[in-house]
């Protein structure tokens, strides 16, 4: 089924530890971006993509860095896990940004020890 | 600046009775308007939105959501709830900007929707 795939589910780190988190879309959507989502805060944004090559940074962006190499993929990676960096991460696609609407992953739940 | 405002973090109905989730918004531009619903352990499924067309918007499972400029509301209603609408809601604001760089969701904290048997 078309749709964005996220991979790892779950994981657990160590404070200290860097990981990426994987994100994959095949509809050829120019937009993708990730969210954190903490209780009580809804979702965050954590940075964006407009495009291959094209990056940007949302609200929360200190401690993750991107990339986008291809339409496709767009990783997410912790440079030095910290507890604070516990929470549900979303990944979302879209054909041209908000006014279509996005497509999310089913998340990625990090807890970080 | 832009934001979401959901005035209820929990709501219960009983099965059959009608839904009611309140949102209001504010935002600079004229902005687009979603609503979003999560099943546990799910990521975020589109219900319906808002772009400037009908004011009256209907989304997916026989949900409907009414576009209030005055009110500056985008509350969402269904008029028999189903068990499997238990889950959680949120309203999104996009200020709909798609020059590169600028465009920007917004979310509400949620409101967790429990349907009594």
């Amino acid at each position: 089924n078309a749709g964005v795939t996220q991979t790892p589910k779950f994981q657990v780190l160590k404070t200290g530890q860097s990981m990426t988190l994987q994100c994959a879309q095949d509809m050829n959507h120019e937009y993708m971006s990730w969210y954190r989502q903490d209780p009580g805060m809804g979702l965050r944004l954590i940075h964006y993509s407009v495009g291959a090559g094209i990056t940007d940074q949302g609200e929360v962006p200190n401690g993750y860095n991107v990339s986008r190499s291809t339409t496709e993929d767009f990783p997410l990676r912790l440079l030095s896990a910290a507890p604070s960096q516990t929470s549900v991460y979303f990944c979302a696609s879209s054909y041209g940004g908000g006014v279509y609407g996005y497509t999310f992953g089913s998340g990625t739940r990090l807890t970080v020890v | 600046a832009q934001s979401v405002t959901q005035l209820d973090s929990h709501v219960s109905v009983s099965e059959g009775t009608p839904v009611l989730l309140r949102c209001n918004y504010s935002s600079s531009y004229s902005p687009s308007l979603f609503w979003y619903v999560q099943h546990p352990n799910k990521g975020l499924q589109l219900l319906l939105k808002y772009t400037s067309a009908a004011t009256l918007v209907k989304g997916i499972n026989g949900f409907e959501a009414e576009f209030k400029k005055s009110e500056t509301s985008f509350h969402l209603t269904k008029p028999s709830a189903h068990m499997s609408d238990a889950a959680e809601y949120f309203c999104v604001v996009s200020d709909g900007i798609s020059n590169f760089g600028n465009e920007k969701l917004t979310f509400g904290t949620g409101t967790r929707l429990t349907i009594i048997p």
